[in-house]
């Protein structure tokens, strides 16, 4: 089946600092990847949208300088929370669409990312 | 607009309960609908689907029926174990677009 990764899969961090979270789909080729927030206790939140070789696409209300997305290669996307805040801790979530298996529009979904920023 | 509403929890059962957690949604066009389950500091994993009315999911003993004339999406099992204890994850899809409820907790204890 189709697996992606994270990594790391926990952070903590000093408030001020940035964290890079890599997202990686392991066996497949990824057009399209996907960034999700959780919230303790709350849904998925989905960040941004991000195509390999183009700009990602924010979801309104998230903060584009903030939260940088770069999808470099067909396999790698990242996420870096810049000058990251205690309000900025949460569970981040990554997801990959495989456009090459017979599931085109299924989603598979990354461990995710627990980032606490002290 | 599109939404999903699941029962809130937490869930506490008995081993060997029936489990019944309450979905349904509102969207435009023909969505298709996911159950995703996740376990205690990992991501979500994929439970089952249906992707158009009257199919039915079913996946380790879970079963969920798209009911389009209720708007529906229940998650059922007849015989819970221990190991199911875990949020539950509503979704629908159209297009590219997720869009999740806000997961029930469920724990089984023996």
């Amino acid at each position: 089946g189709a697996v992606v990764s994270q990594h790391p899969s926990r952070v903590i961090c000093k408030s001020g600092t940035s964290v890079k979270i890599e997202c990686r789909s392991l066996d497949f080729q990824a057009t399209t990847m996907f960034w999700y927030r959780q919230f303790p206790k709350k849904s998925l939140m989905l960040m941004a949208t991000s195509n390999e070789g183009s700009k990602a696409t924010y979801e309104q209300g998230v903060e584009k300088d903030k939260f940088l997305i770069n999808h470099a290669s067909l396999t790698l996307s990242t996420l870096t929370v810049t000058s990251a805040h205690p309000e900025d801790s949460s569970f981040y979530i990554c997801s990959a669409r495989a456009p090459g298996l017979a599931e085109s529009n299924e989603q598979f979904f990354g461990p995710g990312t627990r980032l606490t920023v002290l | 607009g599109n939404s999903v509403t699941q029962m809130e929890g937490p869930v506490t059962l008995s081993e060997e309960a029936f489990l019944t957690i309450n979905c349904t949604y509102t969207a435009t066009g023909y969505p298709s609908l996911f159950w995703y389950v996740q376990y205690p500091g990992e991501g979500l994993q994929l439970l089952l689907k249906a992707t158009k009315a009257d199919d039915k999911g079913s996946n380790k003993g879970f079963e969920a029926t798209y009911r389009k004339e209720t708007t529906s999406f229940h998650l059922e099992k007849g015989s819970v174990q221990v190991s199911d204890s875990a949020v539950y994850f509503c979704a629908l899809r159209t297009g590219n677009q997720f869009y999740f409820g806000t997961g029930t907790s469920l724990t089984v204890i023996p």
